[in-house]
């Protein structure tokens, strides 16, 4: 298959609290999933990725963890500040067997809107 | 470096009309992939052109096609509009594929359908 879910689709969070989102896949060949970040009226950035040969990778308050065994992944961010606010995508490789090789795409889920109260 | 620029940034058109869009991407890159984003549906992948090679394709109806050209230069066609093609289209390049790292989008160009 070729779907990625991703929950919750809305959070409110307090500034200062943690903030939680995760994603599942159905192909198991996936070995790739970025974290892209978009704010309002803005266009996506990459702000975190895996490769599936590790289990978790931090970069200062945000850190994404991955079960392969279980097809899931997830964004934490800690000490939310306003700036969080925005919408995060997860995203997921999919493979295409073809003849002489494979392809990969890049395929998103449907987003969470992260708000973070002051 | 330039960024990835895309245009038209809005445009309007009525049902059955036809429309181009056209990428830039970062100079260097030669993967340029189309997403079509609509709320609640998040980023849905509509193809990817590497080398002026259509490598993958998502599940849109024939009437979405695209091309790239041998500056990497990219264009997405969509015939006999629907209001539901009503979205803003992000182009985003790369070096390489979906693995080989981060995406970089342009700002989009919204598309609304009358």
């Amino acid at each position: 298959g070729e779907n990625v879910e991703q929950h919750p689709s809305t959070l409110s969070v307090q500034e200062g609290d943690s903030a939680v989102i995760k994603c599942t896949y159905s192909d198991s060949a996936s070995n790739y999933f970025p974290w892209y970040k978009q704010e309002l009226g803005k266009r996506p950035q990459l702000i975190i990725d895996i490769r599936s040969n590790v289990g978790e990778k931090k970069d200062q308050r945000i850190a994404v963890t991955l079960n392969k065994t279980a097809k899931h992944f997830s964004l934490h961010i800690t000490e939310t500040q306003p700036e969080d606010s925005a919408v995060y995508f997860c995203a997921a490789s999919i493979r295409k067997a073809e003849y002489g090789g494979a392809t990969n795409k890049l395929i998103f889920g449907t987003g969470t809107l992260l708000a973070v109260q002051p | 470096k330039a960024g990835v620029t895309q245009t038209p940034r809005y445009l309007i058109k009525t049902r059955g009309q036809q429309v181009t869009l056209s990428c830039s991407p970062i100079s260097g890159h030669r993967s340029v992939s189309w997403y079509q984003q609509t709320p609640g549906q998040g980023l849905q992948f509509l193809f990817e052109y590497f080398s002026e090679t259509q490598r993958n394709k998502g599940n849109f109806p024939g009437r979405f096609s695209g091309r790239q050209f041998s500056n990497s230069r990219s264009e997405m066609n969509v015939s006999t509009l629907e209001l539901g093609d009503s979205a803003l289209y992000l182009c985003a390049s790369g070096t390489g594929g979906a693995l080989s790292g981060e995406l970089f989008f342009g700002e989009g160009s919204r598309l609304t359908v009358l």
